[in-house]
């Protein structure tokens, strides 16, 4: 069975340049996590989405990170204008329907630097 | 608020030597679930064992086992004749029942097996 899929694997842009992150969540998950992962942070919610709904978007930094699930196989995480500050790990993350809280499955990752 | 501390920031350890992983945990929920984590150097999170708050049982899957201590707040992760292919960092995360989708994770062990 495939797993998250997240595209691209690597980024490389400039400052000021629109980034888009893609991520495909587990065939039959309803939830969908942004994550963002650097050394000083470690490992941050971003943004929780239940049946392509966004359900808590308190973690999204400022205004220039922005996310959309448009249907239950596809998201996307953009940022606009991106910054040095920016670079990190993005992990997309999906978890299967229940009462309860479920394990979440991670995706591969996309590197992101931004010169 | 929720709240995960591993305090080894790194174990290094000759093959087969046994390596034990500690994580203490904070939360006011009685219901919770912790979460182990492993991230090879490829980069990507993999899932390695959830419990429940109210399972207390210790739990052993191949050379892995987990120590679960509700009366010191203790979720510990022990390998046992570690092998080369168990370096990683490895997360320890806790999520509460009340909301149960805020996965906490703590700083993360490195950890080197040297051959």
């Amino acid at each position: 069975d495939a797993g998250v899929i997240q595209s691209p694997r690597h980024e490389v842009t400039e400052m000021g340049q629109e980034v888009t992150l893609r991520c495909k969540p587990i065939s039959g998950h309803n939830s969908l996590f942004w994550y963002r992962q650097t050394m000083m942070r470690g490992l941050e919610l971003l943004i929780y989405f239940n049946n392509n709904v966004p359900i808590d978007d308190s973690g999204m930094p400022e205004d220039r990170f922005s996310a959309k699930m448009p249907n239950a196989s596809f998201s996307t995480l953009k940022i606009q204008p991106s910054e040095p500050r920016d670079s990190a790990v993005y992990f997309c993350a999906s978890s299967p329907p229940a009462g309860g809280p479920e394990t979440q499955y991670f995706g591969p990752g996309t590197r992101l630097l931004v010169l | 608020a929720q709240k995960v501390t591993q305090a080894q920031t790194e174990i290094s350890v000759v093959e087969k030597e046994d390596v034990t992983l500690d994580c203490v945990y904070e939360t006011r929920d009685t219901t919770y679930y912790l979460f182990w984590y492993k991230q090879p150097p490829s980069g990507e999170l993999v899932f390695l064992i959830r419990r429940n708050s109210f399972d207390e049982q210790n739990e052993i899957s191949g050379r892995y086992s987990w120590n679960f201590q509700k009366s010191t707040s203790s979720f510990n992760f022990t390998i046992t004749a570690s092998q080369v292919v168990d370096s990683a960092v490895y997360f320890c995360a806790l999520t509460p029942s009340s909301n149960d989708y805020k996965l906490s994770f703590g700083a993360g062990t490195t950890v080197t097996v040297r051959a």
